[in-house]
């Protein structure tokens, strides 16, 4: 069990271009989400994943975001024409459905600045 | 709305101090409860947890114990460390909407 991996843990990207984060799960966690955090807050849900369903996505993921998770295990967050708002941690968690307490493990977060 | 409401920081204390970081949430039903700590740079680590009322989660000298009655939730560690300077998040765990719901998190430093 190697945790929840994230990739690339550092991004900086002018203002207009295409971003794209992935993530990698605790192996047979059929369970991913993604969320953010802004400097000095607490992070936001974004959006989940149960297996390679899309359940929920939050107001917050405009139409310039989008997930994906193909096969069921690793995933990726994409935001089109970046904005200077866009700078944040993106982070990815997972969990096991009918886990105890539905214990959810984070990643080490991917930081996008956006110049 | 479900909401979390913590303890405002920046919190500062001396080594071996005692620490009481106050938790309390509004959600509909039990969630389950958990504490987070991160720190800098780093993402989210778990801290410990409680799924249903009077549990009390407890790790590397932490302790929480989950009241219903107060929806409260508050960590505890009676003898704090350098190390611990980090900044905590309670969050409980929505059963209907499937999602962790965070405040904005206690920074804690701990001074030698």
């Amino acid at each position: 069990d190697t945790g929840v991996s994230q990739d690339p843990r550092h991004k900086i990207t002018k203002r207009g271009q295409n971003v794209t984060f992935r993530c990698d799960p605790i192996s047979e966690h059929n369970r991913l989400y993604w969320y953010r955090q802004t400097l000095g807050q607490g992070p936001e849900f974004l959006t989940y994943f149960q297996n390679e369903a899309q359940l929920e996505k939050s107001r917050l993921l405009s139409d310039r975001f989008s997930a994906e998770r193909p096969k069921g295990s690793f995933s990726t967050l994409e935001i089109q024409r970046t904005e200077q708002g866009d700078s944040a941690m993106y982070l990815c968690a997972s969990s096991s459905q009918g886990a105890a307490g539905n214990t959810i493990y984070f990643g080490e977060g991917s930081w996008l600045t956006v110049v | 709305g479900d909401s979390v409401t913590q303890m405002e920081g920046p919190v500062t204390l001396s080594e071996e101090a005692f620490l009481t970081i106050n938790c309390t949430y509004t959600a509909t039903g039990y969630p389950s409860l958990f504490w987070y700590v991160q720190y800098p740079g780093e993402g989210l680590q778990l801290l410990l947890k409680a799924t249903k009322a009077d549990d009390k989660g407890s790790n590397k000298g932490f302790e929480a114990t989950y009241r219903k009655e107060t929806t409260s939730f508050h960590l505890e560690k009676g003898s704090v460390q350098v190390s611990d300077s980090a900044v905590y998040f309670c969050a409980p765990y929505l059963q209907g909407a499937q999602k962790l719901v965070f405040g904005q998190g206690t920074r804690l430093t701990i001074n030698p």
